[in-house]
């Protein structure tokens, strides 16, 4: 079975711009969960979707949104880059909550 | 604003010796505690997921307990190895609110 597969890998982007990233769970999942992690705060959660659906969210401002399609595959938008957005940013798919979370190797942003 | 805990922020062990560490979150609201390893440049590995009061789950060496009421989950490791290397993580699922993790053991087994 193939895992939590995250594209792309390394990203460079400049202050003001948007970018999105992919993330596909492993088969059967429905959910998805983003993560953020910066050294000065950790791992932070983004938001969950379950069957497309945005079901739970963490304290980001608008910026970050997201979305899930059919087939449980999700991306995840950061509008008007700032410098601080610059962090890895990880994908968990599950079963459901209450089910173990298979995370991704992560997408790499950094803004200039 | 959940605030979930762990302690020791750092631990150093030799091989062979047994250790705990603790998660602490509020009770209010609990819906589950999650506990996660991870190795430096890899990705954090589900290691438990625990629902209930007086939940104990094992995998190998590694066991979990969870007290819902009082808020707080332990994380024992048995005859530590090198390879237990990691910072073990523990997340409260608040469900329908939030995800919590904490700041993270940092577990260093040294030969």
């Amino acid at each position: 079975k193939a895992g939590v597969t995250q594209t792309p890998r390394y990203l460079i982007k400049t202050r003001g711009q948007q970018v999105t990233l992919s993330c596909s769970p492993i088969s059967g999942h429905r959910s998805v969960s983003w993560y953020q992690q910066t050294p000065g705060q950790g791992l932070q959660f983004l938001f969950e979707y379950f069957s497309e659906t945005q079901r739970n969210k963490g304290n980001f401002p608008g910026r970050f949104s997201g979305r899930q399609f059919s087939n449980s595959r999700s991306e995840m938008n950061v509008s008007t880059l700032e410098l601080g957005d610059s962090a890895l940013y990880l994908c968990a798919s599950s079963l459901d909550s209450k089910y173990e979370q298979y995370f991704g190797p992560g997408t790499r942003l950094t803004v200039t | 604003i959940l605030n979930v805990e762990q302690s020791p922020q750092s631990l150093h062990v030799q091989e062979g010796d047994s250790t705990n560490f603790t998660c602490s979150f509020p009770s209010s609201n609990f819906y589950a505690l999650h506990w996660y390893r991870w190795e430096t440049a890899k990705s954090p590995e589900a290691l438990f997921v625990m629902t209930l009061n007086g939940d104990e789950k094992k995998k190998g060496r590694i066991s979990a307990t969870l007290n819902t009421k009082e808020g707080y989950s332990y994380l024992y490791i048995k005859g530590s190895q090198p390879e237990d290397s990691a910072t073990y993580l523990c997340a409260m699922d608040n469900y329908g609110q939030n995800f919590v993790f904490g700041p993270g053991t940092r577990l260093s087994v040294l030969p």
